[in-house]
């Protein structure tokens, strides 16, 4: 079945330390996205990639970086300049040229700093 | 710029009642809408989509919304809540050209509670 999938689905990490959560999407989008969710702030856009080796800023990248080596991963590491990085962090791919824009999501990955 | 309001962070109805969650867009160009359902510590999964076609869209487990231009709104409906509709909701905006093109702007989320 396609679909898109993340790892681990919890992961907890000290202060200080980076950490990379996985995406992988076997859909053949071109498109993928991360996002940050926090309790009442809905998803926030933090990085995204339209092709393979190139990616943009989304709308709170600092504190994250990202690599977009094959079309089918796109990991985001969460570095120790997060300043506040326990959230729910989601994934998802679009295919580029689709009529709607519609995202497919992945099941999330919840971080937690100890 | 486009940006989503979603009227009501908690809504709660009673099994069998009128589900209605409120949502207003602001876009510069014709927008895609969505709505997502997300049920706890899980992914966001596709209700339905509006993407210029008939303005009253329908969904799965029985959801449907219309979009209204005039009042720059996507409303979901259900008419009647069963228990398993409990969740959180969120409305979507994409904008069909420009810079902004695939990129969604989310609201904040509604949770629907649903009693016996």
């Amino acid at each position: 079945d396609g679909g898109i999938t993340q790892s681990p689905k919890y992961l907890f990490r000290k202060e200080g330390q980076n950490v990379t959560l996985s995406c992988e999407q076997n859909l053949n989008h071109d498109a993928m996205y991360w996002y940050r969710q926090d309790p009442g702030q809905g998803l926030r856009l933090i990085y995204y990639s339209q092709i393979v080796n190139d990616f943009q800023k989304g709308d709170i990248a600092e504190g994250y970086s990202v690599s977009r080596e094959k079309k089918e991963s796109f990991p985001l590491t969460v570095t120790s300049a997060q300043k506040n990085p326990t959230a729910f962090y989601l994934c998802a791919s679009r295919l580029a040229g689709g009529r709607s824009n519609e995202q497919c999501f992945g099941p999330g990955t919840r971080l937690t700093v100890l | 710029a486009q940006s989503v309001t979603q009227l009501g962070s908690h809504v709660s109805v009673s099994e069998g009642a009128l589900v209605l969650l409120r949502c207003n867009y602001s876009s510069s160009v014709p927008p895609y809408l969505f709505w997502y359902v997300q049920y706890p510590n899980q992914g966001l999964q596709l209700l339905l989509k509006y993407t210029s076609a008939a303005t009253l869209v329908k969904g799965i487990n029985g959801f449907e919304a219309e979009f209204k231009k005039s009042e720059t709104s996507f409303h979901l409906t259900k008419p009647s809540a069963h228990m398993s509709d409990a969740a959180e909701y969120f409305c979507a905006v994409s904008s069909t050209g420009g810079t902004s093109y695939g990129k969604l702007t989310f609201g904040q989320g509604t949770i629907l509670t649903v009693h016996p």
